[in-house]
């Protein structure tokens, strides 16, 4: 089955840095990456996802890159704010797999002031 | 908002009850999941549903049980609840098609004494 690793357990930014958080996947025909963030007492709430025929994808301050021959994908935040402070979460997903998804294990991200 | 919704939000039960964690969904998803949370973050999948009467073991070995009478809403169930089973169960649900966000509730924060 998919294994998905998550890099780093715990990221500390100053506001107004960027953050960048790492995951890699092992099923090659894994082809729908989401991230989803987890605030404090709430469920995960999916944030952005990218699809395999795509290397990137912008929405405001958040990025996801994908490199499906090293099977790496990541989530990038710039000018990071104190509200950026969460659990972040990356999933990978075969569509046609019953759309279940396999998360990695769980960045915790402190924006300090 | 997501209109998915868990109760009890917390519950705290001595060893050998019986307990039902409740997970309502309003959105008319066909699919829904149950997941295990670790105090460490990482999401484990228990069991998911891709419609009435339709139910599966996820990819974590529980000793939970699940039913999908209706198409909003999917209890889950330990006969015999153990202080292994302490954990924070999240319910989450999803529309059918190739790249689904998946929408979460609250979670319930189980112990058990």
């Amino acid at each position: 089955g998919e294994n998905v690793e998550q890099h780093p357990s715990t990221l500390s930014v100053q506001e107004g840095d960027s953050a960048v958080i790492k995951c890699t996947y092992s099923d090659s025909a894994s082809n729908y990456f989401p991230w989803y963030k987890q605030e404090l007492g709430k469920g995960p709430q999916l944030i952005i996802d990218i699809r395999s025929n795509v290397g990137e994808k912008k929405d405001q301050r958040i990025a996801v890159t994908l490199n499906k021959t090293a099977k790496h994908f990541s989530l990038h935040i710039t000018e990071t704010q104190p509200e950026d402070s969460a659990v972040y979460f990356c999933a990978a997903s075969l569509t046609g797999g019953g759309n279940k998804l396999t998360f990695g294990t769980g960045t915790q991200l402190k924006v300090e002031l | 908002e997501a209109d998915i919704y868990q109760t009890p939000r917390y519950l705290v039960i001595g060893t050998g009850k019986k307990i039902t964690l409740e997970c309502s969904q309003t959105m008319g998803h066909d699919k829904m999941y149950w997941y295990q949370q670790d105090p460490g973050m990482e999401l484990h999948l228990i069991h998911y549903s891709y419609g009435v009467n339709s139910t599966e073991k996820g990819d974590l070995s529980s000793e939970s049980t699940v039913s999908r009478i209706r198409t909003e809403h999917f209890p889950l169930t330990l006969e015999s609840a153990r202080p292994s089973h302490t954990s924070q169960y999240l319910c989450a649900s999803s529309e059918a098609g190739p790249y689904p966000e998946q929408f979460f509730g609250p979670g319930t924060r189980l112990t058990v004494l």
